[in-house]
């Protein structure tokens, strides 16, 4: 069945460094993928998406890059700031049933 | 504009009972789905509602029941908790029924089965 792979965590980098969060996955057909973030306190909410290979997503600073090839959608974003701090999820759409199939999500930490 | 509201926030049930979650969809969306979060996981997909149809279903069995009304506000009904139902219990809303949507999520309804 389809599923994704994000890379464990938690992720530490200090202010200003560069991100990537690795993300791939397996699906049959031609999914979207889909970022999203969890704030401390705060409900998840949609970071980025692209639908079809090659097209790249990006929101806030940071991108990701549908790679059909590699099956891959890595976060990326040049400089993190304290507020980046969060837990991101990586996810893909089913679309025989209409899901989301997600990640375990990456905690993601940012010193100053 | 309202944003998706859950009740309650938290929950203390013990096994065997029944359990009722609710959720306001944001204002102008009518379509709602419900995931399930365990401690440090994704979410698992339940089921979504799209016009007060059950419009698409995960992996789960069939005490995880659902409605939504005319005002495409949501419940999650579970009978016969588990152990294992003790979880985050999230509920997005969306615009329409494609899964493409933006789903917009609520802050979650912690359940605790003891």
């Amino acid at each position: 069945g389809n599923s994704v792979t994000q890379m464990e965590g938690p992720v530490t980098l200090s202010e200003e460094a560069f991100l990537t969060i690795n993300c791939t996955y397996t699906a049959t057909g031609y999914p979207s993928l889909f970022w999203y973030v969890q704030y401390p306190g705060e409900g998840l909410q949609l970071l980025l998406k692209a639908t079809k290979a090659d097209d790249k997503g990006s929101n806030k600073g940071f991108e990701a890059t549908y790679r059909k090839e590699t099956t891959s959608f890595h976060l990326e974003k040049g400089s993190v700031q304290v507020s980046d701090s969060a837990v991101y999820f990586c996810a893909l759409s089913q679309y025989s049933n209409y899901q989301l199939i997600w990640g375990a999500g990456t905690k993601l930490i940012i010193k100053p | 504009e309202t944003g998706v509201t859950q009740s309650p926030t938290h929950l203390i049930k013990t096994r065997g009972q029944q359990v009722t979650l609710r959720c306001s969809s944001q204002s102008g969306h009518n379509t709602v789905s419900w995931y399930q979060q365990a401690l440090g996981q994704g979410p698992q997909f339940i089921f979504q509602y799209y016009r007060e149809e059950e419009n698409g279903r995960g992996n789960f069995p069939p005490r995880f029941s659902g409605l939504q009304f005319p005002n495409y506000s949501s419940e999650l009904n579970v009978n016969a908790l588990e152990l294992d139902d003790s979880a985050l219990y999230l509920c997005a809303s969306s615009s329409g029924r494609g899964i493409d949507e933006k789903l917009f999520f609520g802050s979650g309804t912690q359940l605790s089965v003891l």
